[in-house]
């Protein structure tokens, strides 16, 4: 099994709103990753996750709260989101960040408006 | 912050014809690594050429590594209207370039 699942597909929040992404992988990668992704833009890193620990936070605001339950999930909390914040939101894992020739395997993404 | 940079921003030719991207970074790299994205999707890992490496290949698919100039190129052969898509480079693997959006008309 070569997938990572993203969900929702979709989601529609308000900026009052608490909702949570979730991504899953069975690849027994132990490194995942969260970016953010405006259209016609390249993906930007927000977060990254090795053997379920919190290696990276690209100065990502607190409104974005990443959780790493297991070594297959990866969520990331939403609270009081801004309309900016409106984008395609990328999970990927991949086997090792230390590793010199890691490759990340995405998932289809999580479409995210703020009204 | 991102160190690849690709050219051209976008690209449009002909089923049949082939198509070159070129992608230039700034700091030294172990790797560089080609992603395709369909609008809307998750990437889509295509190809890995590192740092000793001058050129690999991988179907339709051929990349050249230039470190002395840090660059690299993504030549498709014979393209078909399903390569339709982004196209990015990244260097080790975290950050992307800007990418080469590439049209190919039936």
């Amino acid at each position: 099994d070569t997938e990572v699942t993203q969900t929702p597909k979709h989601l529609v929040m308000g900026m009052t709103n608490k909702k949570s992404l979730k991504c899953e992988q069975h690849m027994g990668h132990r490194a995942m990753y969260w970016y953010k992704q405006k259209a016609k833009k390249p993906p930007e890193l927000m977060f990254v996750y090795s053997y379920e620990k919190l290696s990276i936070n690209e100065s990502v605001p607190s409104r974005f709260s990443p959780e790493c339950p297991n070594s297959s999930l990866l969520n990331l909390h939403l609270h009081a989101l801004q309309p900016e914040d409106s984008a395609l939101y990328l999970c990927a894992s991949s086997q090792d960040l230390a590793a010199s020739t890691d490759t990340q395997y995405f998932g289809p993404g999580t479409r995210l408006t703020v009204l | 912050s991102q160190q690849g940079e690709e050219d051209p921003q976008a690209l449009s030719i002909q089923e049949g014809e082939n198509a070159t991207m070129n992608c230039s970074y700034k700091t030294s790299i172990n790797n560089l690594q080609w992603y395709r994205q369909n609008s809307g999707r998750g990437l889509v890992h295509l190809i890995l050429i590192r740092s000793n490496e001058r050129e690999k290949h991988s179907g339709r698919l051929r990349v050249t590594l230039d470190t002395s100039k840090k660059s690299s190129s993504l030549l498709i052969t014979a393209s078909r209207a399903a390569d339709t898509a982004s196209y990015f480079c990244a260097t080790g693997s975290m950050r992307f370039g800007a990418g080469t959006r590439l049209t190919v008309k039936p």
